[in-house]
């Protein structure tokens, strides 16, 4: 079985600021880990993935994610948030044993602030 | 790149009504569809696995007399939402398997569905 915690359900930063979306895993496979956004009343977009290659994923708009196995976790994180950076942001795991099946994460919106 | 086109974007309907949506894989052939349902502010929630040719796999609490899955060819699938209550407002969404890899599931706009 595989599930994902999302610890914060909202996130508040100033324009300019760094921003950090924590996000834990449980997985019985080698996961495969994504960062999805989705701006109001849209679909998803894929920021980034992890598909255990690098442990360190650079992904659109400078968002970037560490995957660290020895704290199953999975942080988003850029240096300086931009207004348009203002949505939802969803933790997503797939096992590879499942085909592609995803499971997401209860989802952490993210406020800028001027 | 890959595009998922889901139609209507937004439907307001009586309460007794059939509501189809539609999910096209624009550009790619989709062997496998995935419906999803997403009530406000909370995750997405697989509501069934649409596969081209055969009969869909619906989640545990689904009703699949009540939300009818149709995968007629690679590039279409379709959402019945059967005599629609009030309850079944949401946003619902698809999304097709990436035959690329590149991510696994490329994921339509949406639908938002209000039940008078």
């Amino acid at each position: 079985a595989q599930s994902v915690t999302q610890l914060d359900s909202h996130v508040s930063v100033s324009e300019g600021t760094p921003v950090l979306l924590r996000c834990n895993y449980s997985s019985s496979y080698s996961p495969s880990l994504f960062w999805y956004v989705q701006h109001p009343n849209k679909g998803l977009q894929l920021l980034l993935k992890y598909t255990s290659a690098a442990t360190l994923v650079k992904g659109i708009n400078g968002f970037e994610a560490e995957f660290k196995k020895s704290e199953t976790s999975f942080h988003l994180t850029k240096p300086s948030a931009h207004m348009s950076d203002a949505a939802e942001y969803f933790c997503v795991v797939s096992d590879t044993g499942t085909a592609s099946k995803l499971t997401f994460g209860t989802g952490t919106r993210l406020q800028v602030t001027l | 790149g890959a595009v998922v086109s889901q139609h209507p974007s937004r439907v307001i309907c009586k309460s007794g009504t059939s509501v189809k949506i539609e999910c096209r894989s624009l550009d790619f052939q989709a062997t496998t569809m995935f419906w999803y349902r997403q009530f406000p502010k909370q995750s997405l929630m697989l509501m069934a696995t649409s596969n081209e040719g055969s009969k869909a796999t619906y989640e545990q609490g689904v009703e699949k007399d009540k939300f009818l899955i149709n995968h007629a060819s690679l590039t279409l699938s379709t959402l019945t939402v059967t005599s629609a209550h009030p309850e079944d407002s949401s946003f619902y969404i698809c999304s097709a398997r990436d035959p690329q890899g590149v991510q696994p599931q490329h994921f339509g706009d949406g639908t938002r569905l209000s039940i008078l």
